[in-house]
């Protein structure tokens, strides 16, 4: 079964450094989604990408991150001048659509810890 | 904006016994309604999903209805197993691209 993949598993890095972080979506789905999640909190979107651009964006999205396809596989969030409080786990999702008969399918997370 | 909450964690059964993890949403359309699970070390899978009213979602012995008057889309399962602990989260989408989470519910089952 397809599924999406992402690396690394876990990335530690110092305060002010940035960070990238790689995804593969499912080979022929469109729309592309990062989230993250705070430990102990709740999962919240972060950015949908579709067609080379971002298609909608949280708050949380500041200038600080930006997102790429950079080539026909990968989907990457970067992070510069990491804070303290970046430090959760980030979820990457795919799906072949938008709406009620799309199910977005979720990577296994990267646990990004900022010292 | 919209919001789904959950009870909250650990729940903590002994196998056989029957699962309820309660979740109510608000939402300002006519969202779809999704519990995910997250075992250990794995990402987010869905379980099940409802799109509309009195619909019922099902998948390996888990239940939920869409219930629109109650804003209710509470998880049940009549006999649970200890490899079905897990994380278990609430969602929903009003369409467009993002899904809101609730906080996430962890359930310890014990053989």
């Amino acid at each position: 079964e397809p599924e999406v993949t992402q690396t690394p598993s876990h990335q530690v890095t110092q305060m002010g450094q940035e960070v990238i972080l790689r995804c593969v979506p499912i080979s022929n789905h469109l729309y592309f989604y990062w989230y993250r999640q705070i430990l102990g909190q709740k999962v919240e979107f972060l950015v949908s990408f579709y067609n080379n651009e971002i298609s909608e964006k949280s708050e949380i999205f500041d200038d600080q991150f930006s997102v790429e396809r950079p080539d026909g596989s990968n989907f990457t969030l970067k992070i510069r001048s990491t804070k303290l409080e970046d430090s959760a786990m980030y979820f990457c999702a795919s799906s072949a659509g938008t709406g009620q008969g799309y199910e977005q399918y979720f990577g296994p997370g990267t646990r990004l810890t900022v010292t | 904006g919209d919001s789904v909450t959950q009870m909250e964690g650990p729940v903590t059964l002994s196998e056989e016994a029957f699962l309820t993890i309660n979740c109510t949403y608000t939402a300002t359309g006519y969202p779809s309604l999704f519990w995910y699970v997250q075992y250990p070390g794995e990402g987010l899978q869905l379980l099940l999903k409802a799109t509309k009213a009195d619909d019922k979602g099902s998948n390996k012995g888990f239940e939920a209805t869409y219930r629109k008057e109650t804003t209710s889309f509470h998880l049940e399962k009549g006999s649970v197993q200890v490899s079905d602990s897990a994380v278990y989260f609430c969602a929903l989408r009003t369409g467009g691209f993002k899904t809101i989470f609730g906080a996430g519910t962890r359930l310890f089952v014990k053989a």
